[in-house]
């Protein structure tokens, strides 16, 4: 069964340090994976996608993430964090055999970067 | 361009009432679907849409209804609502399947009593 997770319910980080928010997967083919970012009480805005190619994913906000075969990972990173960048993260997973379009989010993470 | 728009924002139903969620997007996207968020629990699949007049059940399909008549539109419908229905609802769309980003609106947060 597909499915993806996200080992840490919440992530601190001094403004100006680096950041890390995990992500592993699970699928029985080859994936798509995306991140996405819920601010509070609004919708998920979409930060940056791994399709194929370079497993080095750059996408909005300075925020790249790392796609990694053998370890079935693909963890968002930025390297200087910015208290704006508070906020919930969800990673998702499709396989690419897929013909429903369905995501399958990770549970989040919440990003506190405090000042 | 609007985006994908959902309305209403908020709504408070009683058991047992219907109502329906709208959704509209205005990128002529073919694929279009309803996921619900609730805590800890990231967001789950209802259903989809591949294009106008086709729609299949994801995930979590009981209690809720869909269709979609045209390319823009694709509301979903609780028919009868429960206590469990209380989510936050959002709808998303892309142009096609395969590596597409799909688009979510900006939900609307259900509340059942």
């Amino acid at each position: 069964a597909q499915s993806v997770a996200q080992p840490e319910d919440q992530v601190n980080v001094a403004e100006g340090n680096p950041l890390t928010v995990k992500c592993t997967y699970s699928v029985s083919g080859n994936p798509y994976l995306f991140w996405y970012v819920q601010y509070p009480n609004r919708g998920l805005q979409f930060l940056l996608k791994y399709i194929t190619g370079d497993n080095l994913v750059k996408g909005s906000y300075g925020f790249e993430a790392e796609f990694n075969k053998s370890q079935t990972s693909f963890h968002l990173k930025k390297p200087s964090a910015l208290v704006s960048d508070s906020a919930l993260y969800f990673c998702a997973v499709r396989e690419i055999s897929s013909n429903t379009g369905k995501l399958i989010f990770g549970q989040g993470t919440t990003l506190q970067v405090k000042p | 361009n609007a985006g994908v728009t959902q309305t209403p924002k908020f709504q408070v139903l009683k058991t047992g009432q219907s109502m329906t969620l709208q959704c509209a997007q205005d990128m002529n996207h073919e694929y279009m679907s309803w996921y619900r968020q609730d805590p800890g629990m990231g967001l789950r699949l209802i259903h989809y849409s591949v294009g106008a007049g086709i729609t299949d059940q994801g995930e979590v399909p009981n209690g809720y209804n869909v269709s979609r008549s045209t390319t823009e539109d694709f509301p979903l419908r609780l028919l009868s609502a429960a206590p469990s229905q209380t989510s936050v609802y959002f709808c998303a769309s892309s142009y096609r399947l395969a590596g597409d980003t799909q688009y979510f609106g900006p939900g609307t947060r259900l509340t059942v009593l």
